[in-house]
């Protein structure tokens, strides 16, 4: 059974740091694009990045390039979301998502097994 | 990059069909055929109910459906079931290499 747990959601003060970790099973980590979405309080979902399958490269949404870095460890298991110089509107549910495997390239499109998400509040 | 464009609210009663729009631009659903369909019912996981416009990922009901024509995405509930009631949002690939979503429709079963 595919599963992908988040942590690392805590309240922080704006300007602060935080770094969201995403632990992976049931499936061959290294063999799927991996990214991270994000649900503000009362909006809709938002993407935020994506992965490839060696981490070698990486894609941003305007509004977190330079301040957000996706990464992952196939070692661990892992897909990781670094977040800096946080502000009051990056407060929302962080949810990792794995990408769909129907050919190759389909995981930056569509996302097939999400986690329950992970609460980042930012706030003074 | 705007968010795609979803109306706020559909509802119809259990057995009718619906369908919700997702309009974006020339930038986004008009390039590519990479549009996808997502069910959230809040507090869990979205599900992935379609994937490139019309492909229904395995195990997901024949009673959901996609299309495309132009700028504009849709998709279809057919013989609508009190389960089916949650958020839907579209996404679709853009020419800047980047995914957005659509602003969610929550769908009602009356």
């Amino acid at each position: 059974e595919v599963q992908l747990v988040e942590s690392g959601g805590y309240l922080v003060q704006p300007g602060g740091s935080l770094r969201l970790s995403c632990a992976a099973s049931g499936f061959t980590f290294s063999r799927y694009w991996m990214t991270w979405v994000r649900q503000a309080p009362g909006k809709g979902l938002e993407w935020m990045a994506n992965i490839n399958l060696d981490g070698g490269d990486t894609y941003y949404v305007d509004s977190v390039k330079g301040r957000f870095t996706i990464s992952r460890d196939s070692a661990k298991n892992s897909l990781f979301l670094q977040m800096n110089s946080l502000r009051v509107e990056d407060t929302a549910v962080y949810y990792c998502a794995r990408g769909s495997h129907y050919y190759d390239g389909s995981g930056f499109y569509s996302f097939d097994s999400w986690g329950q998400g992970i609460l980042v509040t930012v706030s003074s | 990059q705007s968010a795609l464009t979803q109306p706020a609210s559909v509802s119809g009663s259990p057995g009718q069909s619906i369908t919700i729009s997702c309009a974006g631009t020339s930038s986004d659903i008009g390039a590519y055929n990479y549009v996808a369909w997502y069910q959230h019912h809040p507090g869990k996981a979205p599900k992935l109910i379609i994937y490139d416009v019309t492909n229904r990922p395995s195990g997901v009901s024949i009673r959901f459906s996609g299309s495309k024509s132009g700028n504009t995405a849709s998709l279809t509930i057919s013989g609508l079931q009190a389960e089916d009631e949650a958020d839907y949002y579209c996404s679709s690939y853009t020419t800047s290499t980047t995914l957005v979503f659509g602003s969610g429709t929550k769908v009602t079963v009356l």
